[in-house]
């Protein structure tokens, strides 16, 4: 069965310092990758896509996200984390052809140090 | 542009009783997508409507159901409410569900919670 794993529940950063967030996946074939981020009383909002071609994918707010097909990863990261940037951070995979459905990750919570 | 709205924004039940939530996509968007978000465990997929139809449900029992109306609004129901069913449940809306690479655009969520 496909799956999404965020081995990190929470990660506490200090602000300036840089930031990745890991997300490994289990698929029979490359699916399309997400992530997304959530902050308090809002819903989620898109931070970056990869369906295909350059494994390095930029995205909204300075982040960007590699896939690794050999690692079956799609690691977030950002060089220098805002205060603004705490939220919860969701890693989600759909297939790529079939019938739709995402699949998302239990997300992981990150906390900044002033 | 408004984006995708959900009403209410809590919403307290007693066990047994039902309770209906409802989404307005983005303008123009065709597909609602229902998530279960429940603490501790992530999103959980639970029902895609596109152009009317129901699409695609997840792994929830038939007393989660709902549809989706000429408009593309989209409503959820839940019967027989059980405490377990307290969460966070959101919606989202995509331009026409093509498949997985349409971008799927959230709302902020109905709280709901079983007492």
């Amino acid at each position: 069965a496909q799956s999404v794993t965020q081995p990190d529940i929470h990660i506490t950063v200090s602000e300036g310092a840089s930031l990745e967030l890991r997300c490994n996946y289990s698929y029979g074939a490359t699916p399309y990758l997400f992530w997304y981020v959530q902050s308090p009383g809002q819903g989620l909002q898109l931070l970056l896509k990869y369906f295909s071609g350059d494994t390095l994918v930029q995205g909204i707010k300075g982040f960007e996200a590699e896939f690794k097909r050999s690692q079956s990863s799609f690691n977030l990261r950002k060089p220098s984390v805002h205060w603004s940037d705490a939220a919860e951070y969701f890693c989600a995979v759909v297939k790529a052809s079939g019938t739709y459905k995402y699949i998302f990750g239990t997300g992981t919570r990150l906390k900044v140090l002033a | 542009e408004a984006g995708v709205t959900q009403s209410p924004t809590h919403l307290i039940k007693t066990r047994g009783q039902q309770a209906t939530l409802r989404c307005s996509p983005i303008s123009g968007h065709t597909s609602v997508y229902w998530y279960q978000q429940a603490l501790g465990l992530g999103l959980q997929f639970l029902l895609w409507y596109d152009e009317g139809e129901e699409r695609n449900r997840g792994n929830f029992p038939p007393r989660f159901s709902g549809r989706q109306f000429p408009n593309y609004s989209s409503e959820l129901n839940v019967n027989a409410l059980e405490l377990e069913d307290s969460a966070l449940y959101l919606c989202a809306s995509s331009l026409d569900g093509g498949g997985g690479s349409d971008t799927q655009y959230f709302g902020p969520g109905t709280r709901l919670t079983v007492l």
